[in-house]
């Protein structure tokens, strides 16, 4: 009954590589999100998709596309790895609150590991 | 969204309150204040928000003071499963660019002991 579920929850692999990470919520939700822990602990936002439509790009390089097949999914596609991405990615996700802003609800993470 | 100010670091005794103070003298008068916390290894996880009112659910307390400009979340009877990275948060639901960024501080780290 995983609201929030991310895959792979570790992923170690070398610099140059390509991969994906997947996350899918089963909540109903129309607003789905990418956050970045680095090593200081620090989480910030990185995407934001409302109903499949990217609303928020916080600065990230042009390596990290996002995609939103659907409203209950947003996955994370990453080019040519570096040793600086190495980090914990979170998905979340929330309905659009038309007066309140809404929780987001987290997942559990994927821990990217960079060789 | 206004910045919020936490300390660093708490411990709390098990079984009693935990009153965790934040401070966020710059909100607007459309700011929510929110609470996650962080249990290690994993996700944020949402615990209370309010905008003026006192708020209470099954997690904790939520005291607003009345100028706003700061908060308490109260844990009433912390258990060792409470130790975590405590966020405080202010949101506003206005659309552009700030639709739905959380932007997390550093937090509090609590430490409940036996």
């Amino acid at each position: 009954d995983t609201a929030v579920s991310q895959t792979p929850k570790y992923l170690v692999t070398q610099m140059g590589n390509d991969k994906s990470i997947k996350c899918e919520q089963n909540l109903g939700h129309d607003t789905m999100y990418w956050y970045k822990q680095d090593s200081k602990k620090f989480l910030k936002i990185m995407f934001s998709y409302n109903n499949k439509e990217l609303i928020i790009n916080e600065t990230v390089p042009n390596r990290f596309s996002p995609k939103s097949p659907d409203k209950a999914h947003l996955n994370l596609h990453i080019n040519s790895l570096e040793l600086g991405d190495s980090a914990v990615y979170f998905c979340a996700s929330s309905s659009s609150g038309t007066v309140v802003p809404q929780p987001q609800h987290f997942g559990d993470g994927t821990r990217l590991s960079i060789l | 969204d206004a910045k919020t100010t936490q300390p660093p670091s708490m411990d709390c005794a098990e079984g009693r309150a935990a009153n965790l103070p934040c401070n966020h003298s710059t909100i607007s008068g459309n700011e929510y204040v929110y609470w996650y916390r962080q249990i290690h290894s994993q996700g944020p996880q949402y615990i209370i928000h309010g905008l003026k009112n006192n708020e209470t659910n099954e997690m904790a307390s939520l005291i607003i003071t009345e100028d706003r400009k700061s908060s308490t979340l109260i844990l009433p009877h912390a258990t060792l499963r409470d130790t975590a990275v405590y966020y405080c948060i202010v949101r506003s639901n206005a659309g552009g660019t700030s639709y739905g960024k959380l932007t997390f501080g550093q937090g509090t780290i609590l430490t409940v002991h036996p």
